[in-house]
């Protein structure tokens, strides 16, 4: 079956620095990844859509300079929390869907600012 | 895309079925529901999803009401490895996002 990739599945950054987290679908081309954000006892919540050769459209509230996406290749989807700041600890997860109905999970990417 | 309802807990003994209900009665005629679930802190597992019949594969049953506002997912042999949170999502065939809501928190008993 389809499968996605993500890593680091855990980093540890101090404030103001950058991460980037790495999201590949192995076994698939994925045109549209997702990138979604879960904070503690709490349900996902969709940041962003990810397109293949075109800019992420963002859901409302999320700062695109902030949370920059790149989806350079059908296979390569990256998240970059940029001057990371202890609130955007939580828990990152990516997406892909294979078929119009199917969508494979990351491993997620737990992400601790101190 | 529907809004679904589901309990926010439930107990299950291990071996016995674990049925987990879902309402979506606002649920429009293209619209599918999936069922997923996340073990804690890993990523959403797809479980199944279903039209309007009834679907079962490896891991679970999916039955769904003839009017659509309702559905069941049943885990027939539950084990200690199913203690997760279960989220029912209702997903027209034209939109491409899983809108997650609160889900249901499976615990399995030994």
């Amino acid at each position: 079956g389809a499968v996605v990739s993500q890593h680091p599945s855990w980093v540890i950054c101090k404030s103001g620095t950058s991460v980037k987290i790495e999201c590949r679908s192995l076994d698939f081309q994925a045109t549209t990844m997702f990138w979604y954000r879960q904070f503690p006892k709490q349900s996902l919540m969709l940041m962003a859509t990810s397109n293949e050769g075109s800019k992420a459209t963002y859901e409302q509230g999320v700062e695109k300079d902030k949370f920059l996406i790149n989806h350079a290749s059908l296979t390569l989807s990256t998240l970059t929390v940029t001057s990371a700041h202890p609130e955007d600890s939580s828990f990152y997860i990516c997406s892909a869907s294979e078929t119009d109905y199917g969508y494979t999970f990351g491993s997620g990417t737990r992400l601790t600012v101190v | 895309d529907a809004k679904t309802t589901q309990p926010p807990s439930m107990d299950c003994a291990e071996g016995r079925a674990a049925n987990l209900p879902c309402n979506h009665s606002t649920i429009s005629g293209n619209e599918y529901v999936y069922w997923y679930r996340q073990i804690h802190s890993q990523g959403p597992q797809y479980i199944i999803h279903g039209l309007k019949n009834n679907e079962t594969n490896e891991m679970a049953s999916l039955i769904i009401t003839e009017d659509r506002k309702s559905s069941t997912l049943i885990l027939p042999h539950a084990t200690l490895r199913d203690t997760a949170v279960y989220y029912c999502i209702v997903k027209g065939a034209g939109s491409y996002q899983l809108t997650f809501g609160k889900g249901t928190k499976l615990s399995v008993i030994p």
